[in-house]
């Protein structure tokens, strides 16, 4: 699988858009982008996934560059429920049941 | 439809004790996984099944066993508790097949720790 990279940690207001970035220059033609994030003491929960086009669903929007090397995701009206660690994955929408981990965004939500 | 549930969520044990953290999911899904997430790290895999009868080694296997007989359950052994094994443990499923709308599935996690 692919690896990404993203910042550290984000603040964002709360009300406001947050947009997580996600680089991904080695990506291939099969491999999806996939989101999750992990409220504190909690397990990972599923935001989003795409491979070309830009995805929306209830939580949040994914917008993928046309060359694909790169993603953001993007939470319309960020709450303070939304401060989690955000994780990017890349990976092969089928092959297997392995998801690759890296150190992800700790995004953080101030009033 | 309780998606994916373990037990226990918190455990102590002295080193050198043996324990199994459970693990089922009532989605009927083929694929499940063992994780664990040591702090401020991302997850990683220890154990995996494909289905019923199947398992496989992950990035992290060694201490641990895991057995697959029905497809709801994938329960994990720690054989001989080390310190280096505390850490918080997340069982994973998803379903089979290829394509979009693959998503995995994750336990709320089961805190162990070692003394």
């Amino acid at each position: 699988d692919a690896k990404t990279t993203q910042p550290t940690s984000m603040d964002c207001a709360e009300g406001r858009a947050a947009n997580l970035p996600c680089n991904h220059s080695t990506i291939s033609g099969n491999e999806y982008v996939y989101w999750y994030r992990q409220i504190h003491s909690q397990g990972p929960q599923y935001i989003i996934h795409g491979l070309k086009n830009n995805e929306t669903n209830e939580m949040a929007s994914l917008i993928i560059t046309e060359d694909r090397k790169s993603s953001t995701l993007i939470l319309p009206h960020a709450t303070l429920r939304d401060t989690a660690v955000y994780y990017c994955i890349v990976r092969d929408g089928g092959s297997n049941y392995k998801l690759t981990f890296g150190k992800g965004t700790l995004l953080t939500v101030n009033p | 439809n309780a998606g994916v549930t373990q037990t226990p969520k918190f455990q102590v044990l002295k080193t050198g004790q043996s324990m199994t953290l459970q693990c089922a999911q009532d989605m009927n899904h083929e694929y499940m996984s063992w994780y664990r997430q040591d702090p401020g790290m991302g997850l990683r895999l220890i154990h995996y099944s494909v289905g019923a009868g199947i398992t496989d080694q992950g990035e992290v296997p060694n201490g641990y066993n895991v057995s697959r007989s029905t497809t709801e359950d994938f329960p994990l052994r720690l054989l001989s508790a080390a310190p280096s094994q505390t850490s918080v443990y997340f069982c994973a499923s998803r379903p089979p097949g290829t394509g979009f709308g693959n998503t995995i599935y994750f336990g709320e996690g089961s805190w162990l720790t070692v003394v």
